[in-house]
């Protein structure tokens, strides 16, 4: 099991630019999460998938970032245009099952630390 | 809006010594858990608690959720240095949403 994967690990680009990062969750999970870390704010829920389809969208930070999930194998999480106070670590983590006992852990990918100058 | 607060933000103790960190909120999570991150990398599930006043061990780690299910706490025995870290708790709600504490840095000097 490859775990969960997300690429970039890094970027660095300029202001304005636009930013897609992907994440390949781990087999046979259905819900998926994007989360944002940075010191002064720590790890904020972004938004977050069930089966593919977005639940709660409401940590998205306003409309320059989007996320979709057209499959279940595949995500982006997209900034348009970028701004520097974006620069953060973005994780993106998978989970099998929804709220089951013993079924919510969830298994984080190593994050792409974004910077945007 | 659920929030999770942790305390203390940071710790640094020496080897051998014991330590408790804390995970408060005013709102009830159907689950609570705890999570480790080093640096460079996502953080790792170290235990899940479900039930108020359930208590696990895991080695020297002791985690207890409170019985109204709204905190837990963390109690390291002997600490050591490979205990150096970020400890996360995150609460999961009723929609099933995960919301993490701002977190506890422990650095555990030799």
């Amino acid at each position: 099991d490859a775990g969960v994967i997300q690429s970039p690990r890094h970027e660095v680009t300029e202001m304005g630019q636009e930013v897609t990062l992907r994440c390949k969750p781990i087999s046979g999970h259905n819900s998926l999460f994007w989360y944002r870390q940075t010191m002064m704010r720590g790890l904020e829920l972004l938004i977050y998938f069930n089966n593919n389809v977005p639940i709660d969208d409401s940590g998205m930070p306003e409309d320059r970032f989007s996320a979709k999930m057209p499959n279940a194998s595949f995500s982006t999480l997209k900034i348009q245009p970028s701004e520097p106070r974006d620069s953060a670590v973005y994780f993106c983590a998978s989970r099998a099952g929804q709220g089951a006992l013993g079924a919510n852990v969830l298994t984080f990918g190593a994050g792409s630390r974004l910077t945007v100058l | 809006t659920q929030l999770l607060e942790q305390s203390p933000q940071f710790l640094s103790i020496q080897e051998g010594e014991n330590l408790t960190v804390y995970c408060n909120s005013s709102s009830v999570f159907s689950s609570l858990q705890w999570y480790r991150q080093e640096p460079g990398e996502g953080p790792v599930l170290l235990v899940t608690v479900v039930t108020g006043g359930e208590v696990k061990k895991l080695k020297r780690l002791t985690f207890q959720f409170g019985d109204a299910r709204k905190d837990s706490s963390l109690h390291i025995t002997a600490a050591q240095p490979g205990d150096t870290g970020l400890y996360l708790c995150a609460g999961e709600t009723s929609y099933d949403k995960v919301i993490f504490g701002p977190g506890t840095s422990l650095s555990v000097i030799p």
